[in-house]
């Protein structure tokens, strides 16, 4: 299988901490992108970063990519109770038009 | 801007029954498509994708299909549903140019009794 692991499954941390979930992949990429979602809801794309690029900032949000361990890592710096959702990495494969998900990570920010 | 619609929300169906999800995209021009399937608490399954008019290319042998009538519209369909096709049903789109950001719809969740 092409899906990529993600850990922790679960993480529960008080507002104000920072959050950082890790994914791990099989074969060489494109890009490697975070979702977003609500219970119950679509995903909403994060950020995305180049298999050329090793870190990339957005807001809130940082992401790296270290493409010799085929691993990458979203931190969220100082949860917000709102933050909390299930987060996904996502890999597009050289040469396919497919995205892999992950199992994805729920994060839970307790206020 | 670009939009994208996926209906129904909510389906409850028996098994056997026949089975239809549609998806259209609005604001663009030949969309690649994408059908996953999610089951409770887990990750996303790759079910179909389209790059064009008739074209779908199938991840998963299973009892669903997948069709693209038009250039912005994605249908999934199975003639008899069985219990393990139940889950939440994710329409996705992204522009053909731009290898990245799929766009999601907000999900049809399916229950087969």
């Amino acid at each position: 299988s092409q899906q990529g692991e993600e850990d922790p499954q679960a993480l529960s941390i008080q507002e104000g901490e920072n959050a950082t979930m890790n994914c791990s992949y099989k074969t060489s990429i494109n890009n490697l992108q975070w979702y977003r979602q609500n219970s119950g809801r679509g995903l909403v794309h994060l950020i995305l970063i180049r298999s050329n690029e090793r870190e990339k900032h957005s807001g809130r949000l940082r992401v790296t990519l270290d493409t010799s361990k085929k691993s990458s890592s979203l931190l969220i710096t100082a949860s917000r109770a709102a933050d909390t959702a299930s987060y996904f990495c996502a890999t597009d494969y050289t040469g396919g038009f497919k995205t892999i998900f992950g199992a994805g990570t729920r994060l839970f920010v307790k206020a | 801007s670009q939009t994208i619609h996926q209906w129904p929300a909510t389906l409850v169906q028996p098994v056997g029954s026949p089975l239809s999800l549609e998806c259209t995209v609005e604001g663009t021009s030949n969309p690649n498509l994408y059908w996953y399937r999610q089951a409770a608490g887990r990750g996303l399954q790759l079910l179909f994708y389209s790059v064009g008019i008739g074209q779908i290319s199938s991840e998963v042998p299973q009892n669903l299909s997948a069709s693209r009538p038009q250039d912005r519209q994605f249908i999934l369909s199975s003639k008899k549903l069985l219990l393990s096709d139940s889950g939440f049903y994710l329409c996705a789109w992204r522009e053909v140019a731009n290898t990245g950001e799929l766009f999601f719809g907000e999900g049809s969740r399916l229950t087969v009794l």
